[in-house]
């Protein structure tokens, strides 16, 4: 069975850090993966997405990046933090051949930045 | 491009009565359309999804849908609610055309089942 890891879970950083999330799914190959971004435990906005090693969509701009340097590794990064980066982040996998399949969720990352 | 509308940000029922939360999309193409739970401070689950056939589909936890193709609706219902049903949920559409990555999420339904 496939299973998504993402991590930390918690996360304080000040404002200026770089960030760093890490985001892994196991027992399949050549997924789609994705990063979204949660406000106010309500929308979901999408940040990044990628269907495969090295190719990365971004949706918005900001001062995140994302980097898939293997193809069941997802990473969301940031230079320098600002306040509204905060938020509850969720990395998300699905089967890269067919546009049917469900979104999988990772336990997401609440990032706080102070 | 696609959108998902939820229109009621908040649903309250008493547990055992039976439940709807109301979805519409706008979307080129069939539709894929699916349904998502979210307890706090947790990832989306997925609930059930429609790609073609049978209008009515059945998912987790006793939820099913709905699909309404004139009035563009998939509307999620439990014929009798649990306190343990309270959650948010999100339904979300996804095109069927090339490219089509992304699944786009409504804002989302809280729904509060009151013992």
């Amino acid at each position: 069975s496939q299973t998504i890891h993402q991590w930390p879970a918690t996360l304080v950083q000040p404002v200026g850090s770089p960030l760093s999330l890490e985001c892994t799914v196991e027992g399949t190959s050549n997924p789609n993966l994705y990063w979204y971004r949660q406000a106010a435990g309500r929308g979901l906005q999408l940040l990044f997405y990628s269907v495969g090693i090295g190719q990365i969509s971004s949706e918005v701009p900001q001062n995140l990046s994302a980097s898939r340097p293997q193809d069941r590794q997802f990473i969301l990064s940031s230079k320098k933090l600002l306040l509204s980066d905060s938020g509850f982040y969720l990395c998300a996998w699905r089967w890269g051949t067919t546009y049917n399949s469900p979104l999988h969720f990772g336990n997401g990352t609440r990032l706080t930045v102070t | 491009a696609q959108s998902v509308a939820q229109p009621e940000d908040q649903v309250k029922v008493a547990e055992g009565n039976p439940l709807t939360v109301k979805c519409t999309y706008s979307v080129s193409g069939n539709p894929y359309l699916f349904w998502y739970v979210q307890y706090p401070n947790r990832g989306l689950q997925f609930l059930l999804k429609y790609i073609t056939g049978d209008n009515l589909v059945k998912g987790s936890y006793g939820f099913e849908a709905e699909f309404n193709k004139s009035q563009t609706s998939f509307h999620l219902k439990k014929p009798s609610a649990l306190v343990s049903d309270s959650a948010l949920y999100f339904c979300a559409v996804s095109g069927s055309g090339a490219g089509s990555y992304q699944l786009t999420f409504g804002k989302g339904t809280k729904l509060s089942v009151i013992p």
